[in-house]
């Protein structure tokens, strides 16, 4: 069975700025995927950024960047120029064959 | 219109009565999924279905129960047996069978028991 844990449950940022979400996972399949979702106040879960485990290099989406480090099994994710419309819950989540588990979330606050 | 139709948008029932969410897609995809969203927690796995007429328990299948006739819908049934049945409900679905695919989410059902 896999893990995700997140041990950051609030974040605030500057508009403008850069801020960095934690995440770290345990799994033992040899085959996964990463994800982060973001869910807005309407609930609606949003897929932001997508990594194959396998892809050593970080994979990125306009202002959003992940930090993969396998060996440590950490998959962090960059905002960076943060906006008003980036405050949300964020949801890590790791992806194998047979199971797919979330964190428990971040909130981020974006300050005007 | 493609997308993922979850009605209603809230929903109240009375404690001993079961209740069945609905979730459609027209998206053509392979694989339907309902997770339950709890205040200060992550989504948890109640089923999931990769093909029609089969579905797999997730982590918290007890006290719900699904069907997959047709490819396009996976209607889910809180029955009496959940011993705390109010929650936020989401569906999801994924292109092709496995979960190593992206979920697309729909609006979810909040579903509240008094």
């Amino acid at each position: 069975a896999q893990t995700v844990t997140q041990s950051q449950p609030e974040m605030s940022v500057q508009e403008a700025e850069t801020v960095t979400l934690s995440c770290t996972y345990d799994t033992s399949e040899s085959d996964y995927y990463l994800f982060w979702y973001k869910q807005p106040p309407s609930r609606q879960m949003i897929l932001v950024i997508r990594q194959e485990a396998y892809k050593q290099q970080n994979a990125t989406e306009n202002r959003f960047s992940v930090n993969f480090q396998k060996a440590a099994k950490s998959f962090s994710l960059k905002i960076s120029d943060s906006q008003l419309g980036d405050a949300a819950m964020y949801f890590c989540a790791s992806s194998g064959a047979n199971d797919m588990r979330f964190g428990a979330g971040t909130r981020l606050t974006v300050k005007p | 219109d493609g997308g993922i139709t979850q009605s209603p948008k809230y929903l109240f029932r009375k404690e001993g009565q079961n209740v069945t969410l609905s979730c459609e897609q027209n998206l053509n995809h392979d694989a339907m999924y309902w997770y339950r969203q709890d205040p200060g927690q992550g989504l948890r796995l109640i089923y999931y279905s990769q093909i029609v007429n089969d579905f797999q328990k997730g982590d918290i299948a007890e006290g719900y129960s699904v069907s997959r006739e047709k490819k396009e819908s996976f209607p889910l049934t809180v029955t009496s047996a959940q011993k705390n049945p109010t929650a936020f409900y989401l569906c999801a679905t994924s292109p092709v069978a496995g979960l190593t695919y992206e979920q697309y989410f729909g609006p979810g059902t909040r579903l509240t028991v008094t």
